[in-house]
């Protein structure tokens, strides 16, 4: 089965600039969610989908961030425009419907705003 | 909110030596509790997690935790260390109140002595 996984693994852009992050998760999984770190904090959530519908995001720093997940399959994150205090990692994690269980997480986007 | 506290942000130690690294956390009920791992390169794998139940709590790759109500404490061990230990560990818990999102600790860099 495969995990897990985003794409790309590290981006690199300028201020002002568009990117789009991209998750996949685990085939079945119903919950997908988006976490991100930045340089020297801790992981800090940022939203959760169940399927298609965005069941919390609390955690969105401001409007600049857009997420999606179409379809209920894989989910997209954009951000536009970067600023500095974007770059980080961005992680996604998915688990499966029913209950709480484990989140599963991908490897992460390294983003890096110049 | 929840809350969780690292104490330690760099913890050295020999190989073959025990290891252990402290996880508090702040939650009104019983939260689900978690110890992922990030060895270089790679995304957060999960250790082992407390639902309920015993409050040990065996793991993979030989790492144990034990539950403490009422130190509020999750605290993760090792008897002895190999080197592929190196790695950033992070505490996390999660709650089916908060939207099953997980909230973390700062994390914790193992460094492994030869």
């Amino acid at each position: 089965e495969a995990g897990v996984t985003q794409f790309p693994s590290h981006s690199v852009i300028e201020k002002g600039q568009t990117v789009t992050l991209r998750c996949d998760p685990i085939s079945g999984h119903d919950n997908l969610y988006w976490y991100r770190r930045v340089m020297g904090k801790e992981i800090k959530f940022l939203l959760h989908f169940v399927k298609e519908s965005k069941q919390d995001e609390s955690g969105m720093p401001n409007n600049r961030f857009l997420a999606e997940r179409t379809g209920g399959t894989y989910s997209t994150l954009k951000v536009q425009p970067a600023e500095l205090e974007d770059s980080g990692v961005y992680f996604c994690a998915s688990s499966q419907d029913r209950g709480f269980y484990e989140q599963y997480f991908g490897p992460g986007t390294r983003l890096t705003v110049t | 909110a929840q809350s969780v506290t690292q104490p330690d942000i760099h913890i050295t130690v020999s190989e073959g030596a025990s290891l252990e690294l402290r996880c508090n956390y702040s939650y009104g009920a019983t939260p689900y509790l978690f110890w992922y791992v990030q060895s270089p390169g790679q995304g957060l794998q999960l250790l082992l997690k407390y639902f309920s139940g015993d409050t040990l709590v065996q793991g993979i790759k030989g790492f144990e935790a034990e539950f403490k109500r009422s130190q509020s404490s999750f605290n993760l061990r090792k008897p002895s260390v190999h080197w592929s230990d190196a790695a950033e560990y992070f505490c996390a818990v999660g709650a089916k109140a908060a939207g099953n999102k997980l909230t973390f600790g700062g994390g914790t860099r193992v460094l492994v002595k030869p």
